[in-house]
């Protein structure tokens, strides 16, 4: 059965450094892979998406990778900043199974930054 | 910029109870979404709308559930008869389009509680 898989463990690091946040899946063939950020008690909130056939993609401190054959896409937050604490969400759309729209979700990273 | 809205942030209901969950998608979008999320775990797919139908629904969304777009403005989540286990935060969401390429915008939800 299709599968997504985040680091079930919280990731803490300091401020000013990198996190690097890990998606893998199994069984799917997305078309697009997209990242999502939840805070507390809130819904996601969009952050950057990923075709299949591009291997990064950068949007301000944000970077996102997608490596088709491995089945894993990073997230990379660079200078990261103790408001960059939240829960992130890869989520991949229904690709080439005829999924369409519809996003299934991984149950996410809770990152931390500390001071 | 434009968000999604939901009513009531907060609904609790006797088991066995209908409810309705409400929602104000962003005006020019013309997809729309409901997903839920159980305490402690990962957001689900439950349906998606276009056109006035439902385009797609997971095996979540049986008989007991119906959405509907009441008027040009609102899109909104039914439970006929309640159950424990419907106890979660659910959120709408709404794009731009049905594609894939397309990020999903969601709204803050509406925890609901049954007891």
């Amino acid at each position: 059965s299709q599968k997504i898989e985040q680091n079930s463990e919280a990731l803490n690091i300091q401020e000013g450094k990198t996190a690097t946040l890990t998606c893998n899946y199994t069984n799917y063939s997305p078309a697009y892979l997209q990242w999502y950020r939840q805070d507390p008690g809130r819904g996601p909130v969009f952050l950057l998406l990923i075709r299949e056939n591009e291997k990064e993609k950068r949007k301000e401190r944000l970077k996102v990778t997608f490596d088709t054959t491995l089945k894993q896409s990073l997230f990379h937050i660079t200078a990261s900043q103790p408001a960059d604490s939240a829960t992130y969400l890869c989520a991949l759309d229904g690709g080439l199974t005829g999924g369409g729209n519809k996003l299934t979700f991984g149950t996410g990273t809770q990152l931390k930054v500390e001071l | 910029e434009p968000e999604v809205t939901q009513t009531p942030s907060h609904q609790v209901t006797q088991m066995g109870q209908e409810v309705i969950l409400r929602c104000v998608p962003i005006s020019n979008h013309l997809y729309f979404y409901w997903y839920r999320q159980i305490l402690g775990q990962k957001v689900e797919f439950l349906v998606s709308f276009y056109n006035n139908e439902i385009s797609e629904k997971s095996e979540i969304f049986d008989d007991q559930f119906s959405v509907e777009r009441p008027d040009g403005s609102n899109f909104t989540l039914k439970i006929r008869s309640t159950k424990l286990e419907d106890s979660a935060m659910y959120f709408c969401a709404s794009s731009v389009t049905g594609n894939s390429n397309q990020p999903q915008h969601f709204g803050d939800g509406t925890r609901l509680s049954i007891l």
